[in-house]
Order: C-alpha cells, then structure tokens, then sequence
C-alpha cells in the first residue's frame, strides 16, 4: 500500500502559469520528500523538508509541510515545458528507519 | 562517482526463465533501495541494505526473488521462474541515511 496520495493526479497547464499539487499520508513522519520522473526514467530527487520545518524553497520549487493536516505542497512557478513529467511525493515515517514510501504521482503536463 | 548505475536498461525474458538486475550505487552512501513500479503508478517498496545487511524485505517480495549486496558494494535483484505479473521497471536507489535518494535509470522488465 502506498502511504502518500497525490492530488491532482493530472495536471495541464500553459508555460508561464503556476502548478500546484498536493500530497497526504497517514502517519507520522520525519521528512517529506518530492521527486519528479520523465518518462520512462528513473526520479529525480527535487526537496525534503523536515517535520519540524514549515515551508522550503529551491528556484522555483516552494514546498509547504503541515503536520497536523498530514498534508503538504509543492509549487512549481513560472513553469516551463522542460516542467512536464510525473511528480511523486515520499514519506519517511518515523518507524521506517529512512525507507520511502511513493505516491501514485501527479502527471503534468507544460504545453508551449 | 556518475551517480547510480543499473544493468542492463532492459531486459525481454521468456515465463519461467530466471533474471538478474545488477546496481551500483554511489560509493559514499551506506544504503541501497529496490523499488518496483508499474505503468501510472508509484515506486513500490521491495528491499533495502544498509551496507552489507539486508535490513528488510516486503511481503511483495515473494521465495522466487532475492536481492544480495556482497561487500555492502553493488547490489543485485534476481527473479526466478519468472510470471507475466513481474513485468515492470526495477528502480535502485542509494542515500545516507535519512536523506535523499538518488536513483539509477531502471531495468525494465517485459515478460513474455
């Protein structure tokens, strides 16, 4: 069973535009991390953030984490269509000793 | 150190013949991942090493696969008396502990 559920899980937007997707789970976590595949390719580790941290930032990623809604988000600004790819979430729990579990993933999709 | 490498990227296998995934992770980091992902969905959790132990397995994976890691170096998947349900892309992955993972490119597996 996969821990993380992505919302929502297609996406479409135009270049420029904002995409947003979201990601619950059920128990308890140390870290919350986001990772985006291309087709056919292995995932790309792209942000963790911590259980004790709130939000994080790299270029144009923001992530927010809320513990108590067991919920966070990832934002992608001004997207571009080298953007589109599937986007996964992962939970580190606090019994599983630093093994992930994956989302089903978010498929976006940048058109020019 | 060019990241993680899986061998070979594909594999076309006849039911009931045996396979073998080789990974050689990033030198430095002391754990090594398996995942299994199928079409529209996330990685799924099979096996995982912290340098030579196998710490734990899932109930996904059943007696027909085993996983090695000799000298807590590369690490290798095998499935015998393959099914047409195995068919899928085997992930491997390698972290510190508690940190991201960074993932080869796959084997993908089709079993005809």
């Amino acid at each position: 069973s996969q821990q993380g559920e992505e919302d929502p899980q297609a996406l479409s937007i135009q270049e420029g535009e904002n995409a947003t997707m979201n990601c619950s789970y059920k128990t308890s976590i140390n870290n919350l991390q986001w990772y985006r595949q291309n087709s056919g390719r292995g995932l790309v580790h792209l942000i963790l953030i911590r259980s004790n941290e709130r939000e994080k930032h790299s270029g144009r990623l923001r992530v927010t984490l809320d513990t108590s809604k067991k919920s966070s988000s990832l934002l992608i600004t001004a997207s571009r269509a080298a953007d589109t790819a599937s986007y996964f979430c992962a939970t580190d729990a606090l019994d599983s000793w630093g093994k992930l579990q994956f989302g089903a993933g978010t498929q976006v999709v940048v058109t020019p | 150190d060019t990241g993680v490498s899986q061998n070979p990227r594909h594999k076309i296998t006849k039911r009931g013949q045996n396979v073998t995934f080789r990974c050689d992770p990033i030198s430095e980091h002391n754990r090594l991942y398996w995942y299994r992902q199928t079409l529209g969905q996330g990685p799924e959790f099979l096996t995982y090493f912290q340098n030579e132990a196998q710490l734990e397995k899932s109930r996904l994976l059943s007696d027909r696969f085993s996983a090695e890691r000799p000298k807590g170096s590369f690490s290798t998947l095998e499935i015998q008396r393959t099914e047409q349900g195995d068919s899928a892309m085997y992930l491997c992955a390698s972290s510190f502990t508690g940190g991201g993972y960074t993932f080869g490119s796959g084997t993908r597996l089709t079993v005809v």
